[in-house]
């Protein structure tokens, strides 16, 4: 099956600071990738739709300063946490969707972040 | 966002018994559901798919059924084994590819 990694797979830093996760699809192209954002023993949220070559879209409550998308490549998408704080401290998951018409989206394998 | 959930939080089942995890969704215009299954610490991962046209759909071990008319899906796991421990998420299709993911419901496989 399709393989989607995401860099690192945890992170900690301090308040204040800025945090960079990759999303990449290994072995297809994703003109369209999401991002997630789990906190423990709730289900996912979607935050934003991460298109190639254009600006994302995100959902209603996020705030697009403070989560910056970046989708440069049919195989690379990144979220960049700006002047995180410990209520940023969550599970964050992509998915990339195929170039292809049957909505498949494969998952990675998400990113621990913890800020202190 | 789409709302999506589930009728039970937790679900104990015996090891070898056959296990139901239902989900409700909210929109009529949806016409794709996944079943996804996420164990502690992972990402989600794919278990079934069904489109709005079908009622059912079977896979390994795995049947999804969708009902349309009340908007319910369900998936029935059978001969349900130690490693089917997880939380199982319906998520829905709607707009543009995006999903949004209902509640979810844990299930605990007592062997």
């Amino acid at each position: 099956g399709a393989v989607v990694s995401q860099h690192p797979s945890w992170v900690i830093c301090k308040s204040g600071t800025s945090v960079k996760i990759e999303c990449r699809s290994l072995d297809f192209q994703a003109t369209t990738m999401f991002w997630y954002r789990q906190f423990p023993k709730q289900s996912l949220m979607l935050m934003a739709t991460s298109n190639e070559g254009s600006k994302a879209t995100y959902e209603q409550g996020v705030e697009k300063d403070k989560f910056l998308i970046n989708h440069a490549s049919l195989t690379l998408s990144t979220l960049t946490v700006t002047s995180a704080h410990p209520e940023d401290s969550s599970f964050y998951i992509c998915s990339a969707r195929r170039q292809s018409p049957n909505y498949e989206q494969y998952f990675g394998p998400g990113t621990r972040l913890t800020v202190t | 966002g789409e709302s999506v959930g589930l009728h039970l939080p937790t679900l104990s089942v015996q090891e070898g018994d056959n296990s139901i995890i239902n989900c409700a969704y909210s929109n009529s215009a949806s016409d794709y559901f996944i079943w996804y299954k996420q164990e502690s610490g992972k990402g989600p991962q794919f278990i079934i798919d069904i489109r709005s046209n079908m009622d059912k759909r079977q896979g390994q071990r795995v049947t999804v059924l969708l009902n349309k008319t009340v908007k319910h899906l369900s998936l029935q796991i059978a001969a349900t084994q130690p490693g089917d421990s997880a939380v199982y998420f319906c998520a829905e299709n709607a707009n543009f590819n995006k999903f949004y993911f209902g509640s979810g419901t844990k299930l605990n496989v007592k062997p």
